[in-house]
């Protein structure tokens, strides 16, 4: 039984490039949640998603950041411009319906040069 | 949002010690989790707690939600203890806050 799988592990890119993470979640799991790490930081909440539908972005920053979770394959977490403080490990997490424990997968470090 | 505060916000532990880590939030929660965070950055569950009291193994975590505290219990620490120990909650919107963590060194 798969647990949440992320990929890639690790992604390097120039600033300006596109950044792509890609989020599988547990069988049976609908929610899927993103979230941020900074250096020597806790995990910072960034969106939550059912299929297809954006249930609360509050998290995200305005700006070059964007999500979807569609119908078919894997949540996408999409970074436009990158800049070097996008510089993190971004987790996702999933769970059968919300209140209920969130697993998480082993993350992606991005890194911008 | 949720405030969580983690204290200590370090810990260096004699292998075989018994520690208390503890995890105060600042309004209702719907669901509290701790998880161990590895040298390697992986995130491991530890206890899904929103009430109660829960062990597994060396392990023990409390949560007393009507006084807006959890505690977790390590008893006869070992190496592989080490790491980033983070609680967080769940309001009723299903966003999780996080805490910042206590780090945890266990000295052999």
């Amino acid at each position: 039984n798969a647990g949440v799988m992320q990929n890639p592990r690790h992604l390097v890119r120039r600033r300006g490039q596109e950044a792509r993470l890609r989020c599988s979640p547990m069988k049976g799991h609908s929610h899927v949640y993103w979230y941020r790490q900074l250096p020597e930081e806790g995990l910072k909440f960034m969106v939550y998603l059912q299929k297809e539908n954006i249930i609360d972005e509050s998290g995200m920053p305005k700006e070059r950041f964007s999500a979807e979770f569609p119908k078919e394959g894997p949540s996408i977490l999409r970074i436009q411009q990158v800049v070097r403080g996008d510089s993190a490990a971004y987790f996702c997490a999933s769970s059968p319906s919300g209140s209920q424990p969130q697993h998480f997968g082993d993350g992606t470090r991005l890194s911008i040069l | 949002g949720i405030q969580v505060e983690q204290s200590p916000p370090d810990l260096i532990l004699q292998e075989g010690a018994n520690s208390t880590l503890r995890c105060n939030f600042s309004d209702s929660v719907n669901n509290l989790q701790w998880f161990h965070q590895n040298p390697w950055g992986q995130l491991i569950n530890l206890f899904y707690i929103p009430s109660g009291t829960k062990q597994n193994g060396r392990l023990s975590a409390t949560t007393v939600a009507t006084e807006r505290y959890s505690l977790l219990y390590i008893s006869s620490s070992q190496t592989t203890d080490s790491g980033v120990y983070f609680c967080a909650v769940e309001d009723t919107g299903n966003q999780f806050y996080f805490g910042t963590g206590t780090s945890l060194t266990v000295i052999p």
